[in-house]
């Protein structure tokens, strides 16, 4: 069962645009939030967190937005440029967990459009 | 300060053999969890160790099993390799007790022939 959902395995966006991939869970006990690009062949690299207690997190060029009673999440990149072309997944942690023990969804192939 | 070091980075098993995989954590920290991605299937969880101890487990057959020493070096193990046990196993650190953002290592890409 898919508690994290990332339902567009792609997007494209011109560069100078906005990127905006969405994000969904469906346990409401999940209270700490990840997102992370992935090259291929390389290792995910973390992005940018937010805990339930935001409603928003930037840093730089990247933005996270979290809708609680949603459940939804959605990362903002502006602007976006063509070394931003990359997979994002998203990640979710409950606070039942003492430990890190991450769900993360299935991933958005990001391609950034020169 | 050294990222999150795995090895070895490639290799390719037989049905049933066995195989181990090792990950050092960047330096300091105690946590170390491990996640297997297959195509279409995001990251799944396969377990945490923090200070030698089993935290979490995820949900994988017995095969799948781990250890971490007291360095805080971790290693996986995978016996009676299946077809579909083919994937990359990524290998993560952080620093401490408790939740935290997670650092990933490149990770093993493990092919069963």
């Amino acid at each position: 069962d898919q508690q994290v959902k990332q339902n567009s395995p792609s997007l494209s966006v011109q560069e100078g645009r906005i990127s905006i991939l969405n994000c969904d869970y469906t346990n409401s006990m999940f209270d700490y939030f990840l997102w992370y690009k992935k090259y291929p062949a390389e290792g995910p690299t973390f992005l940018i967190s937010i805990s339930s207690i935001k409603d928003k997190n930037e840093d730089g060029r990247f933005t996270v937005f979290l809708n609680k009673s949603a459940k939804h999440l959605s990362l903002h990149i502006v602007p976006s440029q063509p070394g931003d072309s990359a997979v994002y997944f998203c990640a979710a942690s409950s606070y039942q967990n003492t430990g890190n023990q991450f769900y993360f969804g299935t991933g958005t192939s990001l391609t950034v459009i020169p | 300060k050294a990222g999150v070091t795995q090895t070895p980075r490639y290799l390719i098993k037989t049905r049933g053999q066995q195989v181990t995989l090792s990950c050092s954590p960047i330096s300091g920290h105690r946590s170390v969890s491990w996640y297997q991605q297959t195509p279409g299937q995001g990251l799944q969880f396969l377990f945490e160790y923090f200070s030698e101890t089993q935290r979490n487990k995820g949900n994988f057959p017995g095969r799948f099993s781990g250890r971490q020493f007291s360095n805080s070096r971790s290693e996986m193990n995978v016996s009676t390799l299946e077809l579909g046990d083919s994937a990359l196993y990524l290998c993560a650190s952080s620093p401490d007790r408790g939740r935290n953002t997670i650092y990933f290592g490149e990770g093993s890409w493990l092919t069963v022939v």
